[in-house]
């Protein structure tokens, strides 16, 4: 079955924890996406990669810190700088990152107490 | 003022009836512009995707996009309770970044 895969499904944290999303594909795709949904805000890029071993930081990368050292793989870090870190979270991935179709995960909803 | 804007709803509506979703964007450089789909605690899913002016007709979906009033729009005939769901537009200059809209949540009340 190909697809993405993130873990785990629900993730609780302690305010000033930093914390690591799991986010696997293997669809074979150079690009991949990591996005913050929150209500009624849609969805809002984080970061993205084009390849392995580079990233992009999206439009609120404050915060955040991802690594791409395999294809498949590309892990999130919540650090404690990040304000407001409760919210669902959701990897894609695409053929490149010329292509307008993404394949997301089913998501990491994330809550910080 | 965002760079896409879609009414949050909800909307809710009796089965069978037509729907209409809309967006309403600011950047003239658009050109792909598509339709996700989101069942709830589930991640986005592609459904419809239109490059720049003109209608695609895919079953019981229609997506229209009018570059020149820089409006699209997602038709849902007959709709089914199976069509609950939050419906995001997205739309792209080409390559790299999507910017979405906020969503509008759907439910098809049977």
């Amino acid at each position: 079955d190909g697809g993405i895969t993130q873990s785990p499904k629900y993730l609780f944290r302690k305010e000033g924890q930093n914390v690591t999303l799991s986010c696997e594909q293997n669809l074979n795709h150079d690009a991949m996406y990591w996005y913050r949904q929150d209500p009624g805000q849609g969805l809002r890029l984080i970061y993205y990669s084009q390849i392995v071993n580079d990233f992009q930081k999206g439009d609120i990368a404050e915060g955040y810190s991802v690594s791409r050292e395999k294809k498949e793989s590309f892990p999130l870090t919540v650090t404690s700088a990040q304000k407001n870190p409760t919210a669902f979270y959701l990897c894609a991935s695409s053929i490149s990152v010329a292509s307008y179709e993404q394949y997301f995960g089913p998501g990491t909803r994330l809550t910080v107490t | 003022q965002k760079e896409v804007e879609q009414d949050p709803g909800p909307l809710s509506v009796p089965e069978g009836a037509i729907v209409s979703l809309n967006c309403t964007y600011s950047n003239s450089a658009f050109q792909y512009f598509m339709w996700y789909r989101q069942y709830s605690r589930k991640g986005p899913e592609l459904l419809m995707y239109t490059y720049s002016s003109g209608n695609k007709e895919d079953g019981r979906f229609t997506a229209q996009v009018d570059k020149s009033s820089k409006y699209i729009s997602l038709f849902i005939r007959d709709s089914q309770p199976s069509d609950s769901a939050t419906y995001l537009c997205a739309m792209s200059e080409g390559a790299q970044k999507l910017v979405f809209g906020q969503g509008t949540r759907l439910t098809i009340n049977p």
